[in-house]
This record gives C-alpha cells, structure tokens and sequence, in this order.
C-alpha cells in the first residue's frame, strides 16, 4: 500500500519555468513533510521540508505548498534551471516514542531544457 | 566531515552469493536504516536501527539482515543473493534532533547487480 502518492513520475520544463511535483498522503497522523532531491550518481539530500499546521513554505526558488484538508501537499520550482535536473521524492514522517517511519513517494524526475 | 560513506560503491554477485554492504557515519548519530532503491518504487526501507544493539525491519526486510554493535557502523548482510535484489542500496543516518526537522543523511549508495 502506497502511504504516499506522488506524480509525475517525470516531468520536463523549460528553463525559466515553473516545474510542480504534487504528493498525496492517507495518513493524518504524519508529523512532518521533507522533500528530498537526488542528482544522478549521490544520494538524496533534503531540499525543504513543512510541517502540517503550515500551509506554505518558501526557501529561495523552491516553495512548498500544503493543503491538509485535502492531504495533498506539493513542491514548486521558481525560476527553473538546469541545473535543477534531478529526481525529486516527497516523504512523509511519523515520529513516534523514539521511532520515525519515513515513506517516501516514488520519486520525479525532473528534466529542465535550456 | 566524511558523513555516511557506504562501500563498495559497484558489485556483481551470483545467484546465491553472500556478502556484506558496509555503512559507517561520523556524525555520532543514532539512528540508521537502510534503503533500496528502485525504478518507479521509490526509496524503501530495509531495516532500520535506533542504536546500538537495537535493530528491527522495514518494510521490505526479507533477504537482509543487520547487526549494530557500534554507534558508527551498521552494516547489510545479503545472504543468498537473488536477482530480485538488483538495486541501488543507499545508508542513511539522522539524530533524534533531526527528527523534528525529517532529515535524514544519506551516503552515495552501492549498486548491486545479481545475475
């Protein structure tokens, strides 16, 4: 069973544009909301991250924006570069008596033409 | 700061093989896990451990095990190697005070080809 759905699973923008990866989640007991980006070749890296009282956060070109309500939250590049290409996960956190399951969405690849 | 550093980098097994993939951390954190990682699956969680001594499963443990007796080192034991387990493993720590911000730190995977 799939925690969290996450879509597209690639997508392809042309710079200057605006790229947009869109997750839903079932469980409402998560406590937090990262994304996470990973270049070809490296590991995933957090990006920026949100929690569920928050319905928007912005760190340079990169803005979160939460819909609890609808359990759907969603990652928006500003401005997109190349070298923001990479593959994209949404993940979902529950912490829990000094456990933290992770779920991460399948992931997006993103592709930003010149 | 070398953070987490996951060896071998590349391996090719046979089917039936055993060997060990090797994650050490330098951050003093607490906690580690284990992912693989596959085309349209995602990142999925092997085994996971809160501390030394202290291990359980994620969602996908069959075919692993892991033992932590240090702090630093949480190794993954394949033990017959199947082709089913071709993936990219990645190792990735955190500490309690991450938890509140969901970072995890990861190391720059092993790729494993079974034949």
């Amino acid at each position: 069973q799939q925690q969290v759905k996450q879509s597209p699973q690639s997508l392809i923008v042309q710079k200057g544009g605006i790229s947009i990866i869109n997750c839903a989640y079932e469980n409402t007991a998560f406590d937090y909301f990262p994304w996470y980006q990973q270049f070809p070749g490296k590991g995933p890296a957090l990006l920026i991250a949100i929690r569920p009282d928050v319905s928007e956060k912005k760190e340079g070109r990169f803005t979160i924006s939460f819909n609890k309500s609808a359990k759907q939250f969603s990652l928006h590049i500003m401005d997109s570069q190349p070298g923001d290409s990479a593959t994209y996960f949404c993940a979902a956190i529950l912490n829990s008596g000094g456990y933290q399951k992770v779920t991460f969405g399948i992931g997006t690849k993103l592709q930003v033409i010149p | 700061n070398a953070g987490v550093t996951q060896t071998p980098k590349f391996q090719v097994l046979k089917t039936g093989q055993s060997m060990t993939l090797q994650c050490a951390q330098d951050m003093n954190h607490e906690y580690m896990s284990w992912y693989r990682q596959d085309p349209g699956m995602g990142l999925r969680l092997i085994h996971y451990s809160v501390g030394a001594g202290i291990t359980d499963q994620g969602e996908v443990p069959n075919g692993y095990n892991v033992s932590r007796s240090t702090t630093e080192d949480f190794p993954l034991r394949l033990l017959s190697a199947a082709p089913s387990q071709t993936s990219v493993y990645f190792c990735a720590s955190s500490s309690w005070t991450d938890f509140d911000t969901g970072e995890l730190f990861f190391g720059e995977g092993s790729r494993l080809t079974v034949l």
